[in-house]
């Protein structure tokens, strides 16, 4: 069965540190993953999706088929990356797969 | 600037109640969903549809109906409503059918059911 995983449900870094959000996935097929980001008081919206290669705010995520991840990450936190992340994995039937979300909290 | 609308950002309503969220969008999309969100459940989606007035069950229908009758609105029905209805309600639209293609969301109606 298809199903992702989010295994921290709550992370707080320092301003400056490294941030890695964890994201596992289960599919049997050739995965389309997604980061998608909820910051306070605004609506969830894409972040990037790892067909696109892309680094977005610094951020970039990279898909490991061998280890069946798809891990956040950015090397320097800032305060205004405080937020709600949801790891998202496309379904044979064209939906969406989240994850539980991770609350990351970046600290001054 | 896709612009996805819901009718109330905050709702409460009373146990057997029938309760009416709508969405509307204003970008010509096909496809609407329809979420509940709830602290570490993540998304779970309630319907989709993928065309005017056809729908798609998802992962927990149970107590929930739709009506799609014009492409740019999407209505969720609490036929009864149920204090474990209580959540935060997101709808979503997007084009084509591509889980590729990004699906842009509204700002989200927090119900209350007492």
């Amino acid at each position: 069965a298809q199903r992702v995983t989010q295994p921290e449900k709550l992370l707080s870094v320092f301003k400056g540190a490294p941030v890695e959000l964890k994201c596992n996935y289960s599919y049997s097929g050739s995965p389309e993953l997604f980061w998608y980001v909820q910051y306070s008081r605004q609506r969830l919206q894409l972040l990037l999706r790892h067909i696109s290669r892309e680094s977005i705010k610094g951020f970039t995520a990279d898909l490991n088929k061998g280890e069946t991840s798809f891990h956040l990450k950015k090397p320097f936190a800032q305060e205004e990356d405080s937020a709600m992340y949801y790891c998202a994995l496309s379904a044979p039937n064209y939906q969406l797969i989240w994850g539980a979300g991770t609350k990351l909290i970046i600290k001054p | 600037d896709v612009k996805v609308t819901q009718s109330s950002r905050y709702l409460v309503k009373r146990t057997g109640e029938k309760v009416f969220l709508e969405c509307v969008q204003d970008m010509d999309h096909e496809n609407m969903f329809w979420y509940r969100q709830d602290p570490g459940l993540g998304l779970r989606l309630i319907y989709f549809s993928y065309d005017v007035k056809m729908k798609e069950k998802g992962d927990i229908p149970e107590g929930y109906s739709v009506s799609r009758e014009k492409k740019e609105r999407f209505s969720l029905i609490l036929e009864s409503a149920s204090t474990n209805q209580t959540s935060m309600y997101l709808c979503a639209s997007r084009t084509g059918t591509s889980s590729y293609n990004e699906q842009f969301f509204g700002p989200g109606t927090r119900l209350t059911v007492l």
